[in-house]
């Protein structure tokens, strides 16, 4: 079974810019978390979708945002980029999400300038 | 919601030695413990994992308690081997698809 796939797996942006990262899960996951990954605050829970919807959210601004498709697949977005905002981010999948293994993706890095 | 402490941030043991990270969890309604190896520029993999109606669980030479009471969960690795060289995660879930993450140990085994 493929794991989970992530795409691109790097982008540079500039300030002010927007971005959009991918993130295909498992097959027959539903559930797919996302997390930002930075050398000093660690692994940071962004939200997760299931069933096209956004069950739960982390502490994050309303820039960063996400939707799931009717394939699980899944998309987040972060508008107005901030230098901040550089980091690793990594979605993970899961079959039904609560309290299961979620699997990992190999993450997109991501530099703002 | 969930907030997880782990601790130490760093440990430097020599290879044979054991290696013991600790977190500790703010929700007593979570119920399921993972704990994560990431190496050097890959992806977080599940290495155990338990779950709140059970004390202890074993795989080879990995190991985590959890104290229910207490709220906190350990992570044990006997007999070390510079392949265990990694930073570590712990987390916690209340179950409800929200998994909140410690900040991570970095374990380095000294051959």
């Amino acid at each position: 079974k493929a794991g989970v796939t992530q795409t691109p797996r790097y982008l540079i942006k500039t300030r002010g810019q927007q971005v959009t990262l991918s993130c295909s899960p498992i097959s027959g996951h539903r559930s797919v978390s996302w997390y930002q990954q930075t050398p000093g605050q660690g692994l940071q829970f962004l939200f997760e979708y299931f069933s096209e919807t956004q069950r739960n959210k982390g502490n994050f601004p309303g820039r960063f945002s996400g939707r799931q498709f009717s394939n699980s697949r899944s998309e987040m977005n972060v508008s107005t980029l901030e230098l901040g905002d550089s980091a690793l981010y990594l979605c993970a999948s899961s079959r039904t999400g609560a309290g299961e293994t979620q699997y990992f993706g190999p993450g997109t890095r991501l530099l703002v300038l | 919601g969930e907030n997880v402490e782990q601790h130490p941030s760093t440990l430097s043991v020599q290879e044979g030695d054991s290696a013991v990270i600790k977190c500790t969890y703010s929700d007593s309604a979570s119920n399921y413990f993972p704990w994560y190896k990431q190496e050097l520029g890959k992806r977080p993999q599940l290495i155990i994992d338990i779950r709140s109606n059970v004390g202890e669980k074993k795989d080879q030479r990995i190991a985590v308690t959890l104290n229910k009471t207490a709220k906190h969960f350990s992570l044990h690795i006997t007999e070390t081997q510079p392949e265990d060289s990694a930073v570590y995660f712990c987390a916690a879930s209340l179950g409800n698809n929200d998994m909140r993450f410690g900040a991570g140990t970095r374990l380095t085994v000294k051959p």
